[in-house]
């Protein structure tokens, strides 16, 4: 079975400081990962994608992600926090298999409460 | 390029009443979906089209929830009888392809469904 873990409900830091937000998966098979963001009252907003090549991915925002085979993790990254950065963050895997009826199905993650404080 | 529209944004029903959902995905986008996401939670996937197609309801509740996409573009998700359990955020996603594994999903406001 496919499954996202995020281990932190909540990641306070203070504005200018580097962030992470963490993420594990399970999937079987070739893992396709993406981070989301939602605001308050909206949709989610897509940030960034790993599919193949660099494991350093860069995003929108100022946000990147490392993906990490060996530790199953693909841990979301920003140099230096804004308080605008401030709202719930998912992490997302999607199975790379082009069979079976659940090809594009995305697994969520819980969610991770981002706090940034002035 | 417009996003996806839902409406409406907000409805309070009660329990074993009915409520249908709309929404409009980009233009162009073949595959469209629909999530539940109950408050706490990350979104679950109820049903994904292609075009006018079913691809996965798997995770649909068949008894009480159906969806439609007649003529491949805009969808409708009814639940009838409404439970409970139903309270949650329904967002509806689209994307330009099913088998082009990166594409990203784009997400509508969603409409927050109240049980009473």
């Amino acid at each position: 079975a496919q499954s996202v873990a995020q281990p932190e409900d909540q990641v306070n830091v203070a504005e200018g400081n580097p962030l992470t937000v963490k993420c594990t998966y399970s999937v079987s098979g070739n893992p396709y990962l993406f981070w989301y963001v939602q605001y308050p009252n909206r949709g989610l907003q897509f940030l960034l994608k790993y599919i193949t090549g660099d494991n350093l991915v860069k995003g929108s925002y100022g946000f990147e992600a490392e993906f990490n085979k060996s530790q199953t993790s693909f841990h979301l990254k920003k140099p230096s926090a804004l308080v605008s950065d401030s709202a719930l963050y998912f992490c997302a895997v999607r199975v790379g298999s082009d069979r079976g009826s659940t090809l594009g199905r995305l697994y969520f993650g819980r969610g991770t409460q981002l706090t940034v404080w002035p | 390029e417009a996003g996806v529209a839902q409406s409406p944004r907000y409805k309070i029903i009660e329990k074993r009443q009915s409520v249908a959902f709309w929404c409009n995905p980009i233009s162009g986008h073949a595959t469209l979906y629909w999530y539940q996401q109950i408050l706490g939670q990350g979104p679950k996937l109820l049903i994904q089209f292609q075009n006018n197609g079913v691809v996965d309801d798997s995770q649909l509740p068949k008894d009480r929830f159906s969806a439609e996409r007649l003529k491949g573009v805009d969808s409708t998700l009814k639940i009838q009888p409404a439970k409970l359990e139903d309270s949650a955020v329904y967002l509806c996603a689209s994307s330009a392809s099913r088998s082009g594994v990166g594409w990203p999903q784009h997400f509508g406001d969603g409409t927050r469904l109240s049980i009473l």
